[in-house]
């Protein structure tokens, strides 16, 4: 069974980069087909997605972050990690993780997330 | 890009049915065959319900269905249980290329 499992600082202050990473186990991060996906949400509110990454390297952004999110992939390790710079408070929020379907709007499987506070 | 509208809430009686709009543009969910709903309990991750406009993952109860005409997708529950009362956010590729939310819609069972 694949599981996802995010790992982040849990404080972050205002101006620095916040990174998070994704360790998956009970499959490859190198198999074709899937893109692996960061989604945040703010306290109280919304989904937002953030981007995803193929194990090759190739990314996707958000448009409205792409100028501060960079998404990376460590085969080796069989992790990807997110950093985004420049944060404010606005950037609080529990980060999770997903594995994304290529071809497909097929989201299916979810880390638990973890909450990165931005505060001084 | 704007997330795509859904209304704040939505609530009925055990066993009627309910039907969640999720409003785009040509850009995204009138663009694509590329839709998905979540249902998502407090303190949970969010949980696939359906992807692709209308397909149910293996394990998904059939009393969900999603369709779409146009710009707006709509996911139906029907014979509402208990166990239905979460939000649910829609989610459509876009444009960019890149994936848009909903802005949610909390499901009361009353």
């Amino acid at each position: 069974q694949l599981q996802l499992q995010e790992s982040g600082p849990g404080l972050v202050k205002p101006s620095e980069t916040l990174s998070v990473t994704c360790t998956v186990s009970g499959g490859s991060i190198t198999t074709s087909t899937y893109y692996w996906a960061w989604i945040r949400q703010p306290p109280g509110k919304g989904l937002e997605w953030i981007g995803s990454i193929y194990y090759s390297g190739s990314t996707y952004y958000d448009p409205s972050l792409k100028s501060r999110v960079t998404i990376s992939v460590d085969t080796s390790k069989n992790q990807f990690s997110l950093k985004l710079s420049s944060v404010t408070a606005a950037d609080t929020a529990v980060y999770y993780c997903a594995r994304e379907i290529e071809g497909s709007s097929r989201t299916d499987y979810w880390g638990q997330g973890t909450l990165v506070s931005v505060s001084s | 890009q704007s997330a795509l509208t859904q209304p704040a809430s939505v609530s009925g009686s055990p066993g009627q049915s309910i039907t969640i709009s999720c409003t785009g543009t040509s850009s995204d969910v009138g663009g694509y065959n590329y839709v998905s709903w979540y249902q998502q309990h407090p303190g949970k991750a969010p949980k696939l319900m359906i992807y692709d406009v209308s397909n149910r993952p293996s394990g998904v109860s059939n009393r969900f269905s999603g369709s779409k005409s146009g710009n707006t997708a709509s996911l139906t529950i029907s014979g509402l249980q208990a166990e239905d009362e979460a939000d649910y956010y829609c989610s459509s590729y876009t444009s960019s290329p890149s994936y848009v939310f909903g802005t949610g819609t909390k499901v009361t069972v009353l």
